[in-house]
């Protein structure tokens, strides 16, 4: 079964900072699809990035990137230029073309003035 | 155009009891999903939903059940609820699978 690991339940940064969120997951499947997702307090999820696995580019989304490793199987969350609103819950996941998805513990992130 | 939306959004049971709960996908969107969330398990993945038919189904025990309407609402039921049902259940729709998710609020279930 797919699994997802995160292995960080708190991190934290300083405003205008840069911080890496961490994930890895197991999977022996080939086609696949990783994602980050973003809940903030008021509990709303919303998508931060997605990636293919069949691309070898690291998504990028403005000041949100990743480091796709497929051989380590590894999916980290970079944030640049952090900002106070980038505080929230940070979720990784992965789904496959069976319709399933499987989320990581999460990772809170706290940015500090 | 409209989010996500959940019905209702806060809900206390005592145990024993059911529960229905209601999602509003995006329209247009055909794909729904199901998740529980706690603070122990984090995120669980329920059962999917696309045009009517259930495609796939988490580690969940019979009691909760789901099903999906012709214009793509879905609704999912909890039969003689368990103190450990007390969660956020959150509903994502989606146009197409593997595509971005969009989440709901989540509709916050307290058994007692």
């Amino acid at each position: 079964a797919q699994t997802v690991t995160q292995s960080q339940p708190e991190m934290s940064v300083q405003e205008a900072e840069t911080v890496t969120l961490s994930c890895t997951y197991d999977t022996s499947e080939s086609d696949y699809y990783l994602f980050w997702y973003k809940q903030p307090p008021s509990r709303q999820m919303i998508l931060v990035i997605r990636q293919e696995a069949y691309k070898q580019q690291n998504a990028t989304e403005n000041r949100f990137s990743v480091n796709f490793q497929k051989a380590a199987k590894s999916f980290s969350l970079k944030i640049s230029d952090s900002q106070l609103g980038d505080a929230a819950m940070y979720f990784c996941a992965y789904g496959n073309n069976n319709n399933d998805m499987r989320f990581g513990a999460g990772t809170r992130l706290t940015v500090k003035p | 155009k409209a989010g996500v939306t959940q019905t209702p959004r806060y809900l206390i049971k005592t145990r024993g009891q059911q529960v229905t709960l209601s999602c509003s996908p995006i329209s247009g969107h055909r794909s729904v999903s199901w998740y529980q969330q706690t603070p122990g398990q984090g995120l669980q993945f329920l059962f999917e939903y696309f045009s009517e038919t259930q495609r796939n189904k988490g580690n969940f025990p019979g009691r909760f059940s789901g099903r999906q309407f012709s214009n793509s609402r879905s609704e999912m039921n909890v039969s003689t609820l368990e103190l450990g049902d007390s969660a956020l259940y959150l509903c994502a729709s989606s146009l197409v699978w593997a595509g971005e998710q969009f989440f709901g609020p989540g509709t916050r279930l307290t058994v007692l």
